[in-house]
């Protein structure tokens, strides 16, 4: 059963404090990306990465970091550099054509930084 | 740079109603994608379009490509309470064949 997952769910963190989320596809695609959601409003991309061991900052990396290894995974790390970590974190991936646009996405990692 | 507009940005609704909703731009775009997100969840493409003046459904939603390619709408046919959720529209970002641009969303609550 092909898709996203995303783990944990739920993840609560001390301020200062580092922090990753998992992200995990088994759709064969070759784009990954990461999108923050703030309540009541749209999504903003953060970092995406075409293919392995590239990546490309979106319109709000600041305070992020990532890494792709390997092409199904595509970890985001929240650094004590975010001012505003808390969030709903949203990872998507897609084909790598141009063709299709169509991005599949995970069912969210909500971060709540005490 | 490239916007997207979504209206209305709410919308509340008895269940049975037909819906409308739409996304606009002062840009033209080779693709529209409708998504919707339930609370708590990620986005689940529903619909994508892909020539102008397309029409598209998916059971009771439909979805149209705008002739000028600046638009397109969505409407839902006779509501019912799982239709809840935001409803965002999406485009490629120019020159980009990978990152999308989102609309704000529209927000769907059935009246009980």
């Amino acid at each position: 059963d092909g898709g996203i997952t995303q783990s944990p769910k739920y993840l609560f963190r001390k301020e200062g404090q580092n922090v990753t989320l998992s992200c995990e596809q088994n759709l064969n695609h070759d784009a990954m990306y990461w999108y923050r959601q703030d309540p009541g409003q749209g999504l903003r991309l953060i970092y995406y990465s075409q293919i392995v061991n590239d990546f490309q900052k979106g319109d709000i990396a600041e305070g992020y970091s990532v890494s792709r290894e390997k092409k199904e995974s595509f970890p985001l790390t929240v650094t004590s550099a975010q001012k505003n970590p808390t969030a709903f974190y949203l990872c998507a991936s897609s084909m790598l054509t141009s063709a299709f646009h169509e991005q599949f996405f995970g069912p969210g990692t909500r971060l709540t930084v005490l | 740079g490239q916007q997207l507009n979504q209206s209305p940005q709410s919308m509340f609704i008895q269940e049975g109603e037909d819906v409308s909703m739409n996304c606009t731009s002062s840009s033209i775009f080779n693709t529209w994608l409708w998504y919707k997100q339930e609370p708590g969840e990620g986005p689940v493409l529903l619909i994508a379009l892909y020539k102008a003046g397309e029409l598209t459904s998916n059971g009771r939603l439909t979805a149209q490509f705008g002739i000028t390619r600046k638009d397109s709408f969505l409407n839902i046919s006779a509501s019912i309470p799982s239709d809840v959720g935001i409803y965002f529209c999406a485009g490629p970002i120019m020159d980009s064949n990978y990152q999308l641009i989102w609309g704000a969303g529209t927000k769907l609550i059935i009246k009980p």
